[in-house]
């Protein structure tokens, strides 16, 4: 069965120090995984997903299957940057529904000035 | 485009009432899913609808929970005879078609349960 583990529940970091957010899982066969983000009284939006590779506010993942990882970085962070970090990924049977992700519990950043 | 919106923002309601949670899904969006987010969790799936269909309410609670999208209006998250372990942020999410993933779903601000 598919599960995200997020294994910190809060991380602090002073502004310019480098963030990495971790993210374990658990799928059978090649998952697509995303990271959600929530600002402070803001709603639940989508921060990045693997299959773009992209970097979204400086952050980047990389899908590590060898360690079933896919950690969420910023060689920088800044106060902005404040915020819940959820990861999630789709169920593992295409035959369920697509919107249907398994989250993990979350990470709360905090970036002190 | 205002987006998902959910109301109220914040309920209360003493064990044995009802709950009613609304959701409007985004403009041109006509698949809503609900999920729950119990305290210390993760998001986790309830509900998925579309317009006067539950398509996958796997993730429901057997009793006191039922969900609706009415052809007019918006989408309906009830919970009956609430109990304390109902005290959740409940979210709302809606996609333009139910062949989209997690990178189309948005997400409403939710609305936080607290059953006294």
């Amino acid at each position: 069965a598919q599960r995200v583990t997020q294994p910190e529940k809060l991380l602090s970091v002073f502004k310019g120090a480098p963030v990495e957010l971790k993210c374990n899982y658990s799928y059978s066969g090649s998952p697509e995984l995303f990271w959600y983000v929530q600002y402070s009284r803001q709603r639940l939006q989508l921060l990045l997903r693997h299959i773009s590779r992209e970097s979204i506010k400086g952050f980047t993942a990389d899908l590590n299957k060898g360690e079933t990882s896919f950690h969420l970085k910023k060689p920088f962070a800044q106060e902005e940057d404040s915020a819940m970090y959820y990861c999630a990924l789709p169920p593992a049977d295409r035959g369920s529904t697509l919107g249907r992700l398994y989250f993990g519990r979350g990470t709360q950043l905090t970036v002190w000035p | 485009n205002a987006g998902v919106m959910q109301n109220p923002r914040h309920l209360v309601r003493r064990r044995g009432q009802e709950a009613r949670l609304r959701c409007s899904p985004m403009k041109g969006h006509s698949h809503v899913y609900w999920y729950r987010q119990l305290p210390e969790e993760g998001l986790k799936f309830m509900v998925y609808l579309q317009k006067e269909n539950i398509i996958d309410e796997s993730g429901m609670p057997k009793e006191r929970f039922s969900a609706e999208f009415p052809k007019e209006g918006p989408s309906i998250l009830r919970i009956q005879q609430v109990v304390r372990g109902d005290s959740a942020a409940y979210f709302c999410a809606s996609s333009p078609q139910g062949t989209a993933g997690g990178e189309k779903l948005f997400f409403g601000s939710g609305t936080q349960l607290s059953v006294l």
